[in-house]
């Protein structure tokens, strides 16, 4: 089973300021067809999570532009340029290239 | 609209089984792979199971392998899991979503199961 490992666990950040989070696993996420199942996740407080970035750095619809993924085998990044009040939750790597499927450990974000 | 709709889920003894429904709408069923995610109270989510968009292709978590069995229905646009001898550990929000590789990605609203001692 691939270990996903966020950092940082807590992430106060000031409003319009940028926040990273990143996430590494214990093997590298590369696909055979050259495809890489690194996936991020935003859950609100009381709500569903809902997928932010798929497959490292493809927005999914509808989120902002100020979210944006990057990295490569073992070593991931989800950005945030400016954050927004609506920003505050917890944030999820996940990776879906070796089943079982698994997530990180989760990072939330406050607002300072 | 995609609606994920979760059900099945409430308080239950340690022991029993339990079979948790997610009924599908707004997208093609039957061309996505599956799976059930859980989250326990305060805590982080977890791979539970998948299916691919046939039935075949049932892959389990460790931590529930041999105590769960996922399955579908294409035919009423349904997925399932049975979970088997309950135990407070079981005790989570499930969720269930859809292909988390594909281009889109759904999620239910979730259904809580609590196990009793």
């Amino acid at each position: 089973e691939v270990v996903m490992t966020q950092s940082p666990l807590s992430l106060p950040v000031t409003l319009g300021q940028p926040a990273s989070i990143s996430c590494r696993s214990s093997q590298s996420l590369l696909y055979r067809d050259g495809n890489t199942f690194l996936h991020w996740f935003q859950q609100r407080p009381g709500q569903s999570p809902r997928r932010l970035i798929y497959q490292v750095s493809k927005r999914d619809s509808g989120v902002p532009d100020r979210f944006s993924g990057s990295g490569s085998g073992t070593d991931f990044t989800l950005k945030i340029s400016r954050v927004e009040a609506e920003d505050v939750g917890v944030y999820y790597c996940m990776q879906a290239t070796n089943w079982p499927a698994t997530f990180g450990q989760g990072t939330r974000l406050e607002i300072k | 609209e995609v609606q994920l709709l979760e059900s099945g889920g409430g308080l239950v003894q340690r022991g029993v089984s339990l079979r948790l429904s997610c009924e599908a709408s707004g997208f093609t069923f039957s061309n996505y792979a599956m799976i059930w995610v859980r989250q326990a109270p305060g805590k982080g989510l977890e791979f539970v199971s998948s299916i691919g968009p046939s039935g075949g292709s049932k892959i389990y978590a460790d931590s529930v392998k041999g105590r769960v069995t996922i399955s579908r229905d294409n035919s009423r646009n349904t997925l399932y899991v049975q979970i088997n001898t309950l135990s407070t550990d079981d005790t989570a929000v499930y969720y269930c979503m859809t292909d988390p590789n594909w281009n889109n990605a759904y999620w239910g609203q979730g259904t809580l199961v609590t196990v009793s001692s």
